[in-house]
C-alpha cells in the first residue's frame, strides 16, 4: 500500500562511539555535496562540504568521504556525543545553485 | 553574525486565508531559496532567486503560491488562498552566488492551515 510518510533510516549508537551515516546520490554530474544536521524545531545546519575533485575532507570530529564510482557519500562522526542526536541530510548540487536533498537519517546517541 | 531570519515562527490560520511568510537573508548573500518540508515529501525546493531575480520556480506547487524579492535583504512567500495540504514547515536559505558554497537555513515557519 501507499506509505503514510517518509520512514527515516535510523542509526543508534553509544556515546563515545564513532558514527557513520551513508548516502547514495543520484546524479553522476553533481560536483558539490553537503552534509546538514537538523535538530528538532530548527533549520538544517551546515556541517561539512566536499567538491567532486576530492574524495575525503575532514572537519572537527567529522569526516566526509566521497566515492564517485558508486555515487556514495558518507559522514563519519568521531566520539559521538548526545548533542549529535539529530537528523542528518546529504545534499548534492544538481544544477546551478540547486540542491537536491536525501531523505535523511535519524541519529540517536545513547548515554 | 545574524543568520537567516524568518518570520513568523509559527502560523495557524483557517483555509482560504492569505498567508505571507517572510525572510531576511544573510547580509552579502545574493542567492535566496524557499523550501518546504513535510513528512511525506521531505525537503523540497520551491523557488530560488539570484540577485533578486527568480531563476527556478519549477517547485512552486500551484498558482496559489507566489514569491517575491523586492530587494537584497527581504523576500516573501505568499499562499492565497491557503489549503490544509499547505501545512508544512517552510524554510528560507541563502548563499553566495557561487554554486559551490553551502546554503544557510533559517529556523523555518511552521504553518498549519485548519
Amino acid at each position: 500500500g501507499e506509505s503514510v510518510g517518509l520512514h527515516l533510516p535510523t542509526l543508534s549508537v553509544q556515546e563515545g562511539d564513532n558514527s557513520i551515516i551513508n548516502c547514495a546520490y543520484s546524479n553522476s554530474a553533481s560536483d558539490y555535496f553537503i552534509w546538514y544536521k537538523q535538530e528538532s524545531g530548527k533549520g538544517p545546519q551546515f556541517i561539512i562540504d566536499i567538491r567532486s575533485n576530492m574524495d575525503k575532507r575532514q572537519g572537527q570530529r567529522v569526516t566526509v568521504l566521497l566515492n564517485k564510482t558508486v555515487k556514495h557519500l558518507s559522514l563519519q562522526i568521531a566520539a559521538t556525543q548526545p548533542g549529535d542526536s539529530a537528523v542528518y541530510f546529504c545534499a548534492e548540487n544538481t544544477s546551478g545553485s540547486r540542491l537536491t536533498f536525501g531523505e535523511g537519517t535519524q541519529l540517536t546517541v545513547n548515554p | 553574525d545574524a543568520g537567516v531570519i524568518q518570520s513568523p515562527r509559527h502560523e495557524v490560520t483557517e483555509m482560504g486565508q492569505e498567508v505571507t511568510l517572510r525572510c531576511k537573508p544573510i547580509s552579502g548573500h545574493n542567492s535566496l531559496f524557499w523550501y518546504r518540508q513535510t513528512m511525506m515529501r521531505g525537503l523540497e525546493l520551491l523557488i530560488y532567486f539570484n540577485n533578486n531575480v527568480p531563476i527556478d520556480d519549477s517547485g512552486m506547487p500551484e498558482d496559489r503560491f507566489s514569491a517575491k524579492m523586492p530587494n537584497a535583504s527581504f523576500s516573501t512567500l505568499k499562499i492565497q488562498p491557503s489549503e490544509p495540504r499547505d501545512s508544512a514547515v517552510y524554510f528560507c536559505a541563502s548563499s553566495t552566488a557561487d554554486s559551490n558554497q553551502p546554503q544557510h537555513f533559517g529556523d523555518g515557519t511552521r504553518l498549519s492551515i485548519l
